[in-house]
């Protein structure tokens, strides 16, 4: 079984629809991440969590929200989809060994905003 | 801000060596990171560096640091058709905070 699983894997939206992409881990980390990748941009960071209680916005928050409602779950709203929103999405954890943290990914979920 | 820049692109034949490079601008980093994308799938990380080393080799990898130039180098040997995919260089600074690179698409040809 998958560490990270993404649900929805694959969503198409209309302008203005509020959708929510959720994220669930196995691994037992506390951290997490949302970052969204566009071609030709790499990977962009949207939020993140250190724990529970603790959320921060990322590079591109605009447009976003979160929420982490267990140390499993990270979700990632768009309250009014707009089509520069059409992306490949992705959840991360993030574990600390050693000093350095390994990020550890989902398999994404493809968004698509007409 | 910080930028961590890469090539876009690499075509390498099969059973050559493939090097892929990334140059960064935060002098905070930590750690330095290779993470593979294959089709269709998330990130998967490849190998990591701490800033105060120059090369660490993991098998058919090897990863160079130039520390002074913020330059970071991704050699695999013997490159294979699974090695087709997508590399981004990353950084992370002592918070955990990550920055990444666009990604070089690699292209194994027979």
């Amino acid at each position: 079984d998958a560490d990270v699983t993404q649900t929805p894997r694959n969503r198409i939206t209309k302008t203005g629809k509020r959708i929510m992409l959720e994220c669930s881990q196995t691994k037992g980390h506390d951290r997490m991440y949302w970052y969204r990748q566009d071609p030709g941009l790499g990977l962009r960071l949207i939020y993140y969590s250190f724990d529970v209680k603790d959320i921060n916005k990322g590079e591109i928050s605009d447009g976003y929200s979160v929420s982490r409602q267990a140390q499993a779950k990270f979700s990632l709203s768009l309250e009014s989809a707009i089509p520069n929103q059409t992306a490949l999405y992705f959840c991360a954890t993030g574990a600390q060994g050693a000093g350095q943290e390994t990020q550890y990914f989902g398999p994404g979920t493809r968004l698509l905003v007409l | 801000g910080e930028d961590v820049e890469q090539s876009l692109f690499l075509s390498v034949r099969e059973g050559d060596s493939s090097v892929i490079n990334c140059t960064y601008t935060d002098s905070s980093s930590t750690y330095l990171y290779w993470y593979k994308q294959e089709p269709g799938a998330g990130l998967q990380l490849l190998t990591y560096i701490f800033s105060n080393m120059d090369m660490k080799q993991d098998q058919r990898l090897t990863v160079l640091l130039n520390k002074k130039d913020k330059h970071l180098s991704l050699r695999i040997a013997d490159t294979q058709t699974g090695d087709s995919a997508i590399y981004f260089c990353a950084e992370s600074d002592s918070w955990g905070k990550f920055q990444f690179g666009a990604g070089t698409q690699v292209v194994v040809t027979p």
